[in-house]
């Protein structure tokens, strides 16, 4: 049984655009929430988290949103680039030290110039 | 962010034989290792947990005794693939955690082809 689910599979922007990338959760007890940017060929790099305890985090042009009742969060990028064309996971995990993250499918993205 | 490196970062090898992937946290201590395996154009897959000075807990599914790790210090933990078969082949890769840490930083991984 699949715990994150993430949508869409793949999304296609113009640069400029704000591209928006939704996960779902099933499990009450997880409480770290990050998002994971890979390029082909590369391990996945931490992009940004955020704890159940905030409704919103920016670092740059990345944003989390956070929906607790909803079980929801989801990952916008302002003013996307078409350097920032690579594959998007998110993730969760429990606060128990040495969980492990499970990730969701992945998202490919696409900016056009 | 902290660094994990991989070596190496790619393997070509015949099959039966064997092959050790190295993931090393450069700039910090990681209690707890972990290892996944990741497919084209999909999601990683995690093979086993490793916690310093322990035996490793595997995934359901994945073979223990074809599967090596071991994580005998703070800074390091290997994998070795044991008599490799072409359907090893996959691109592996590491991440580590420190103590009391939620983050968990990757290493570059390794694609290992075995003929």
């Amino acid at each position: 049984q699949q715990q994150v689910k993430q949508s869409p599979q793949s999304l296609i922007v113009q640069k400029g655009g704000i591209p928006i990338i939704n996960c779902a959760y099933e499990n009450t007890a997880f409480d770290y929430f990050p998002w994971y940017q890979q390029f082909p060929g590369k391990g996945p790099a931490l992009l940004i988290a955020i704890r159940p305890d905030v409704s919103e985090k920016k670092e740059g042009r990345f944003t989390i949103s956070f929906n607790k009742s909803a079980k929801q969060f989801s990952l916008h990028i302002m003013d996307s680039q078409p350097g920032d064309s690579a594959t998007y996971f998110c993730a969760a995990s429990m606060g128990q030290a040495g969980t492990a993250l499970i990730f969701g499918k992945g998202t490919t993205l696409s900016v056009s110039s | 962010g902290a660094v994990v490196s991989q070596h190496p970062s790619w393997v070509i090898c015949k099959s039966g034989t064997s092959v050790k992937i190295e993931c090393r946290s450069l700039d910090f201590q990681a209690t707890t290792m972990f290892w996944y395996r990741q497919f084209p154009k999909q999601s990683l897959m995690l093979m086993a947990t490793s916690n310093e000075g322990s035996k490793a807990t595997y995934e359901q599914g994945v073979e223990k005794d074809k599967f090596l790790i071991n994580h005998a210090s703070l800074t390091l933990s290997t994998l070795t693939v044991t008599s490799a078969h072409p359907e090893d082949s996959s691109f592996y890769i590491c991440s580590a955690r420190a103590s009391q840490k939620h983050e968990q930083f990757f290493g570059p991984g390794t694609r290992l082809t075995v003929l």
